[in-house]
């Protein structure tokens, strides 16, 4: 049963576009929400995180939007740079347990 | 300041055997928590540790085991090592309602 899902398993954006990852939960008991980003052989680095009491957060070129109706975020990176190429994982969490339910991750490319 | 760290860094066992993995948190944080990424897939939750304690535990069988010491230090044992158990163990630490912060991972092979 995946909770957290990734549809797109790969995106490629060029180099100053924007890039939108997205990523849609089934649990309504889900109220904090994280992006990550992994490059090979390292682990995940945290990116942005957004409370289910909001439903935007920004960070620099790094802005979450959370719908909650839909049960739908998404990460938007602009303008995107060849660095931004890695994997991007969403993870979930829900009441306060502190245990992270993550999709299976997209790739993206940003060409220079 | 030092992130998390995790030791070692490649590993090979056989079938059957046991192996234990450390962690060290970040500078800091006392909660620390273990993930199975498969090839292909995202983190999956193993158990999370706080004072000492497993505080939560998701969907492995008892084969998994953890250990957090006094100065917030974990391990990760297996035993009875399967084939289905090669994948790169991660170590999260994180300090009360603040985002996990990763280790670069263990990676796990079995022959």
């Amino acid at each position: 049963d995946q909770q957290v899902k990734q549809n797109s398993p790969s995106l490629s954006v060029q180099e100053g576009r924007i890039s939108i990852l997205n990523c849609d939960y089934t649990n309504s008991m889900f109220d904090y929400f994280l992006w990550y980003k992994k490059y090979p052989a390292e682990g995940p680095t945290f990116l942005i995180s957004i409370s289910s009491i909001k439903d935007k957060n920004e960070d620099g070129r790094f802005t979450v939007f959370l719908n909650k109706s839909a049960k739908h975020l998404s990460l938007h990176i602009v303008p995107s740079q060849p660095g931004d190429s890695a994997v991007y994982f969403c993870a979930a969490a829900g009441g306060n347990t502190g245990k992270l339910i993550f999709g299976q991750g997209t790739t993206l490319q940003v060409k220079p | 300041d030092a992130g998390v760290t995790q030791s070692p860094t490649h590993l090979i066992k056989t079938r059957g055997q046991q192996v234990t993995l450390r962690c060290s948190p970040k500078s800091g944080h006392d909660t620390v928590s273990w993930y199975q990424q498969a090839l292909g897939q995202g983190p999956q939750f193993i158990f999370q540790y706080y004072e000492e304690e497993e505080r939560q535990r998701g969907n492995f069988p008892d084969r998994f085991s953890g250990h957090q010491f006094p100065n917030y230090s974990s391990e990760l044992n297996v035993n009875a090592l399967l084939l289905g158990d090669s994948a790169l163990y991660l170590c999260a630490s994180s300090e009360a309602n603040q985002p996990q912060h990763f280790g670069d991972g263990t990676r796990l092979s079995i022959l």
